[in-house]
């Protein structure tokens, strides 16, 4: 069966750097692309971007440009989200879906990152 | 960026209420909406894609429609199951956005 696989949750310190990743399994890895979307503790949804898996062209939304970074380990049909310099306000849950078409039939199971000193 | 007003904010109904939750788009998006819903802890759930196709899985009590550059959410009969967050996004422009989403719980 389909599933998204996201590593475990985080705690981090003010400056530090996270990386979290999304392993996909019961689909072709490439055929999708994958997204991340940011959901801050008792707040909404926020789509970050998302990465084309065949060609590995990640495409930033404009509040995460800069110190996000999206990159894949193809042959592990993973994808990665890696945050520098945290800040508090990075604090959140961050979720990976796919994409064919029709945006997030099937989401990860999210990862909660705490960023405190 | 595209600005999706979803109202209301908040509702409360009773079992087997229609229940009807809207997004408004701030410019044209076609039928590249879709909505979905939200329990506490968990990720997100697709169930209406394309503004009006119901995804699989999902029960036949949810509809989505769409009049202009309103696209609404139905439940025809509101079972306990269905009380959750709801979001629309649209994904015509990027960035995708969201709506602010619409919390319904049982009265």
């Amino acid at each position: 069966q389909i599933q998204l696989v996201q590593s475990g949750p985080e705690l981090k310190k003010p400056g530090e750097s996270v990386k979290i990743s999304c392993k996909a399994s019961g689909y072709t890895f490439t055929d999708y692309a994958m997204h991340w979307v940011k959901q801050a503790p008792g707040k909404g949804l926020k789509w970050m971007g998302w990465i084309n898996t065949y060609t590995g062209k990640p495409t930033y939304a404009d509040d995460f440009k800069g110190r996000f970074v999206f990159s894949l380990e193809a042959s592990a049909s993973t994808a990665n989200l890696q945050i520098s310099n945290l800040k508090n306000e990075d604090t959140a849950t961050y979720f990976c879906a796919r994409e064919f078409g029709v945006p997030f039939d099937y989401w990860g199971q999210g990862v909660m990152v705490t960023v405190s000193s | 960026d595209i600005q999706m007003t979803q109202s209301p904010s908040s509702l409360s109904a009773s079992l087997g209420d229609r229940v009807t939750i809207t997004c408004r788009a701030s410019q044209d998006i076609g039928n590249y909406l879709s909505w979905f819903q939200q329990k506490p802890g968990k990720s997100p759930r697709l169930m209406i894609y394309g503004a009006t196709n119901l995804e699989d899985g999902v029960p036949s009590r949810f509809s989505g429609s769409r009049s202009g550059s309103d696209y609404s959410l139905t439940i025809s009969s509101l079972e306990s199951e269905d009380t959750a967050i709801y979001y629309c996004l649209q994904y015509d422009k990027y960035p995708y956005t969201f709506g602010a989403g619409t919390k319904l719980e049982l009265k």
